[in-house]
């Protein structure tokens, strides 16, 4: 079984460019989430998306956004970039979204440098 | 706000040692604690505690959780050179709107020297 795909692995941006992350999750997951990681405020909560709806919204401003497909593949977009987006961007599916009773499996994440 | 506060941040031990990391909490409707330890990527599920289930145990690794006091232990026994990574633990609330999203903490950078 595949596990959760994520596009681009590595990627360099400028400052004040946009950006879109892609990400596959388990065949049959409909849950998709978004976590930012950085060195100094470890893993972030950004959204989570369950049957083309987002769900779940993090705290994080509205150049950050993301939608689902109907195949449960999910994008997120920051735009305007900031140096301080430089981050690894992790995506996570579940069977049924982080209800606690199914636990989130992780991509390898893309890591993102803006310059 | 949710919180999750992890001690201690780096650990140094030595091959064939007991560690124990910790992990207490604040939570709005506690759903679940979980334990991932992350290598050089992607997050790898450990345990889940919930209400029902607040001891875990697989091989050398075992959890507990004391939802009366808010916090959760990860116990790893004689330690190998593999364990080596960061252990996050996070937590699941829920409020009126559903499930939230997992709080982390910002984990515990665990070396096991040989």
């Amino acid at each position: 079984k595949a596990g959760v795909t994520q596009t681009p692995r590595y990627l360099i941006k400028t400052r004040g460019q946009q950006v879109t992350l892609s990400c596959s999750p388990i065949s049959g997951h409909r849950s998709v989430s978004w976590y930012q990681q950085t060195p100094g405020q470890g893993l972030q909560f950004l959204f989570e998306y369950f049957s083309e709806t987002q769900r779940n919204k993090g705290n994080f401003p509205g150049r950050f956004s993301g939608r689902q497909f109907s195949n449960s593949r999910s994008e997120m977009n920051v735009s305007t970039l900031e140096l301080g987006d430089s981050a690894l961007y992790l995506c996570a599916s579940s069977l049924e979204g982080p209800s606690g009773a199914n636990v989130l499996t992780f991509g390898a994440g893309s890591r993102l440098t803006v310059l | 706000e949710d919180k999750v506060v992890q001690s201690p941040l780096s650990l140094v031990v030595h091959e064939g040692d007991t560690v124990t990391l910790n992990c207490s909490y604040e939570v709005t409707n506690f759903r679940s604690l979980l334990w991932y330890k992350q290598e050089k990527k992607a997050p790898t599920f450990l345990f889940m505690l919930t209400s029902s289930g607040i001891e875990k145990k697989s091989g050398r690794l075992s959890s507990i959780l004391d939802k009366k006091e808010l916090f959760s232990i990860l116990n790893i026994t004689a330690t190998q050179t593999g364990d080596s990574a960061v252990y996050l633990c996070a937590v699941e609330g829920y409020s009126g709107g559903g499930a939230d999203g997992l709080t982390f903490g910002k984990g515990t950078h665990l070396i096991i020297q040989p």
